[in-house]
């Protein structure tokens, strides 16, 4: 089946800077998502992304679809604690509920 | 985006035992979803929720293990059945939100087997 190979692991980072972590994939998709999940919580959508080369915002977080189809990055910039969790992406080719999910970015912030 | 709630939110239960997880979401949605999540790991899709049919499973899930009901378009069941603890995982419920190919989670249900 497809695969997501998302990077880095893990991020351990000073409160103020900028991430960047992104997933790549052998398959292409035709949708990419972002998501967020805190601890004892369900994921919550951060960013869809719907075309090639499309890039949106939602506040401090920026996200791209990759030209190939096959990537996909997440900016987060000026970090704060509260943005310390797990961020998953998830790519799609056909219908909602068959995403792949990429093993996720865990992100620890440093006040 | 729709607001999903499931029960329990956790819950221990005994190895042979079984637990039925409810999934209510506050509008209706056409397609629902099942997922499990194990410590420290990904989103794996169980299957999807069919109003009015048979749930269609993904590879490595069966109905005897899960089974679930769907008897409308706000709700949801799982069953995990014969628990072992292996069957130990946060179990989520997903719809697809308005615009294609949106996705959104329940709060999970956090299961662990003795």
């Amino acid at each position: 089946g497809q695969q997501l190979n998302q990077s880095p692991q893990s991020m351990f980072i000073q409160e103020g800077e900028d991430v960047s972590m992104n997933c790549t994939s052998s398959s292409i998709f035709n949708t990419w998502l972002w998501y967020k999940q805190d601890p004892g919580e369900g994921p919550v959508l951060l960013i869809a992304l719907y075309k090639a080369g499309e890039l949106t915002s939602n506040g401090r977080l920026t996200a791209q679809f990759g030209i190939t189809r096959k990537d996909s990055f997440l900016n987060i910039s000026a970090s704060i604690p509260s943005d310390v969790g797990i961020y998953f992406c998830a790519g799609l080719y056909s219908h909602a509920g068959k995403s792949t999910f990429g093993d996720g970015t865990t992100l620890t912030v440093k006040p | 985006s729709a607001v999903i709630s499931q029960k329990p939110s956790r819950d221990i239960c005994q190895r042979g035992t079984s637990l039925t997880i409810q999934c209510q979401v506050d509008s209706q949605v056409t397609m629902m979803f099942w997922y499990r999540q194990q410590p420290g790991q990904s989103l794996t899709l169980i299957a999807t929720a069919n109003q009015g049919s048979e749930a269609t499973y993904e590879s490595g899930f069966v109905i005897d293990k899960f089974p679930i009901s769907r008897p409308n378009l706000t709700f949801s069941t799982l069953t995990v059945s014969n628990m072992s603890p292996e069957d130990s995982s946060i179990y989520l419920c997903s719809v697809e939100g308005v615009r294609r190919n949106e996705q959104f989670f329940g709060p999970g249900t956090r299961l662990t087997v003795l």
